[in-house]
């Protein structure tokens, strides 16, 4: 079936310090997310790109979607400890069903 | 951005016993509901996909006996656990989306199951 190969898997940094995580697919997908998760709650949505080479902010967050569409890289810039959490990215799949298929995750650190 | 929400968002059972836990959209009519379960420290795992009145779509490996889900109207789904063993012990988290919104799944904060 589909993967999504999101890494780093990790990421100790200190404030302030840009960062980077991007996830690859096999498959192309329509659509790209990009969530993030705090311990014990729900993923919320930080970025949706639709479009092959979209390139989309949300304050701080930059994202994109690969002119491949079968990849997206997510850029925090200046860090801040309220980043600290699990990064998930997601691609939506071709067909009626809109299902997701999850990467693996980034779990991000930053050092106060 | 869209409400999702959740409830109970964590409960401890008995062994043998049945669970309901509810997901509501709360400013919006939800084409689709998605189940997910997440254990520790990876990724959520899709378990069904939910329509309104219809039946809901399993995924592989996925008891449709064992997590029975009713979505009655566009705003509420339910997924119960029955006769939970320990081994359902996990984070079950909601999803809903609408076509009108491009199909992009808002989630809900996640029950915590802990069977004893």
């Amino acid at each position: 079936g589909q993967q999504l190969n999101q890494s780093p898997q990790s990421m100790f940094i200190q404030e302030g310090e840009d960062v980077s995580m991007n996830c690859t697919s096999s498959s192309i997908f329509n659509t790209w997310l990009w969530y993030k998760q705090d311990p014990g709650e729900g993923p919320v949505l930080l970025i949706a790109l639709y479009k092959a080479g979209e390139l989309t902010s949300n304050g701080r967050l930059t994202a994109q979607f690969g002119i491949t569409r079968k990849d997206s890289f997510l850029n925090i810039s200046a860090s801040i400890p309220s980043d600290v959490g699990i990064y998930f990215c997601a691609g939506q799949q071709l067909d009626s069903s809109y299902k997701l298929i999850f990467g693996s995750g980034t779990r991000l650190l930053v050092r106060p | 951005g869209a409400v999702v929400s959740q409830h109970p968002s964590w409960v401890i059972c008995k062994s043998g016993t049945s669970v309901k836990i509810e997901c509501r959209s709360l400013d919006f009519q939800a084409t689709t509901m998605f189940w997910y379960r997440q254990f520790p420290k990876q990724s959520l795992m899709l378990m069904a996909t939910s329509n309104e009145g219809s039946k809901a779509t399993y995924e592989q490996g996925v008891e449709k006996d064992k997590f029975l889900i009713n979505h009655a109207s566009l705003t509420l789904s339910t997924l119960t656990v029955t006769s939970a063993h320990p081994e359902d012990s996990s984070f079950y988290i909601c999803s809903a989306s609408a076509t009108l919104a491009k199909n992009i799944q808002y989630f809900g904060a996640g029950t915590r199951l802990s069977v004893l």
